[in-house]
């Protein structure tokens, strides 16, 4: 069973791009979470989408953005990149309330 | 706002040496209490979900407990494998599938 699979595993961009991350969820999941976890610290929640729509939004600045796809996929999107946006993204999905699976995540790196 | 906080921030343990970790929680309507186990470099790997005070579930040398406050991990007979970052977070009621993660607690097992 394929679990969460989320590409690129690594990147570097420059400050004031853009930048695009995806997720594919676990077969049959149709809630799909994206977290930003900055090093020694927590996971933070930043969107939640559920069946195509948004169901979740996290404090985090109009620059972040994402979408759901009709086969659940998603996409998080950054714009005009800060040094501050350096982290590891975090993507989950989920059947329900009660198991939330993570993949591997993105490690942004903002120079 | 919920929040969800951890204790100790670092552990060090010999191996064989049991202990717990804490997590103290304020989440509205708290919805299932999560811990999850996060090695460097990945994605967090779910351990247990707890939904009521006075539930216990175990794996292997894991045993997690909920009050209407506070979780515990415990440990018992650690191995070194058993070195990771240990979160916990909680599921608020409500709409949305947003868990609020506490900053960890990085465990250490010497041989």
């Amino acid at each position: 069973d394929a679990g969460v699979t989320q590409s690129p595993t690594h990147l570097i961009k420059t400050r004031g791009q853009h930048v695009t991350l995806r997720c594919s969820p676990i077969s049959g999941h149709k809630s799909v979470s994206w977290y930003q976890q900055v090093l020694g610290q927590g996971p933070q929640f930043i969107f939640q989408y559920y069946e195509k729509e948004e169901r979740g939004r996290g404090n985090f600045p109009d620059r972040f953005s994402a979408r759901q796809f009709p086969n659940y996929s998603s996409e998080l999107n950054v714009n005009a990149l800060l040094l501050g946006d350096s982290a590891l993204y975090l993507c989950a999905s989920s059947l329900d309330r009660d198991g939330y699976t993570f993949g591997s995540g993105t490690r942004l790196t903002v120079v | 706002e919920d929040q969800v906080t951890q204790s100790p921030e670092a552990l060090r343990l010999q191996e064989g040496e049991s202990s717990s970790l804490n997590c103290s929680y304020t989440v509205s309507g708290l919805r299932g209490l999560f811990w999850y186990r996060q090695d460097p470099g990945k994605g967090p790997e779910f351990l247990f979900t707890l939904y009521s005070a006075g539930e216990e579930k175990e794996k292997e040398r894991l045993k997690a407990t909920l009050t209407k406050k506070e979780s515990f991990l415990h440990i018992t007979a650690p191995k070194p494998e058993d070195s990771a970052t240990y979160l916990c977070a909680g599921n608020s009621g409500g709409s949305n599938y947003k868990l609020t993660f506490g900053k960890g607690t990085l465990l250490t097992v010497n041989p």
